[in-house]
């Protein structure tokens, strides 16, 4: 039961567009989302969040938008850069869950051609 | 900034060993957690600990277990290596209470043979 779905395995965008990436949910209870961003040979590392208080939060070229009636969360990046090119992951936490689990979706791969 | 440090980048191991990966992270965080990616599955969760000497199973246990001595360091296990275990694994921290986002090592590709 795939609690965090991210549907599109990849996405290739030209330079200086717009990427969106999408995710959505199933489990009402999460209240707290976030996207990692995962070159090869390394470890994800985090990007932006958005609790369920809000439906936007934005950091420089990366906005994250949510939409509970939804349950559907995306990143945008405008604009998008060669070194944007990478495996984004999106996750999400219910404040009940212990030792803070997050549950992951399965990756969008991004390719940002110049 | 948080460092969280994976012994191994790359291991080979035999079918029936016994196998141990370590994490240590210097950020003083009460979770920690142990991931392993494969392509198509996103990262599963194995095991995590939110105190010493605590832990809980994540969503793929079986034929793993974890060992957390010191606040720092997270150990996983592998009882018996099977082939169906070769993966990247990847171990992640974060702070307790409330909302905080996980920091990851650098994982530890784990080939089975």
């Amino acid at each position: 039961d795939q609690q965090v779905k991210q549907n599109s395995p990849s996405l290739s965008v030209q330079e200086g567009r717009i990427s969106i990436l999408n995710c959505d949910y199933t489990n009402s209870m999460f209240d707290y989302f976030l996207w990692y961003k995962k070159y090869p040979a390394e470890g994800p590392t985090f990007l932006i969040s958005i609790s369920s208080i809000k439906d936007k939060n934005e950091d420089g070229r990366f906005t994250v938008f949510l939409n509970k009636s939804a349950k559907h969360l995306s990143l945008h990046i405008v604009p998008s850069q060669p070194g944007d090119s990478a495996v984004y992951f999106c996750a999400a936490s219910a404040r009940s869950n212990q030792g803070g689990k997050l549950i992951f979706g399965q990756g969008t791969e991004l390719s940002v051609k110049p | 900034d948080v460092k969280v440090t994976q012994s191994s980048r790359y291991l080979v191991k035999r079918t029936g060993e016994k196998v141990f990966l370590e994490c240590v992270q210097d950020m003083d965080h009460e979770n920690m957690f142990w991931y392993r990616q494969d392509p198509g599955l996103g990262l599963r969760l194995i095991y995590f600990s939110y105190d010493v000497k605590m832990k809980e199973k994540g969503d793929i246990p079986e034929g793993y277990s974890v060992s957390r001595e010191k606040k720092e360091r997270f150990s996983l296990i592998l009882e018996s290596a099977s082939t169906n275990q070769t993966s990247m694994y990847l171990c992640a921290s974060s702070w307790g209470g409330g909302h905080q986002p996980q920091h990851f090592g650098d994982g530890t590709r784990l080939s089975i043979l």
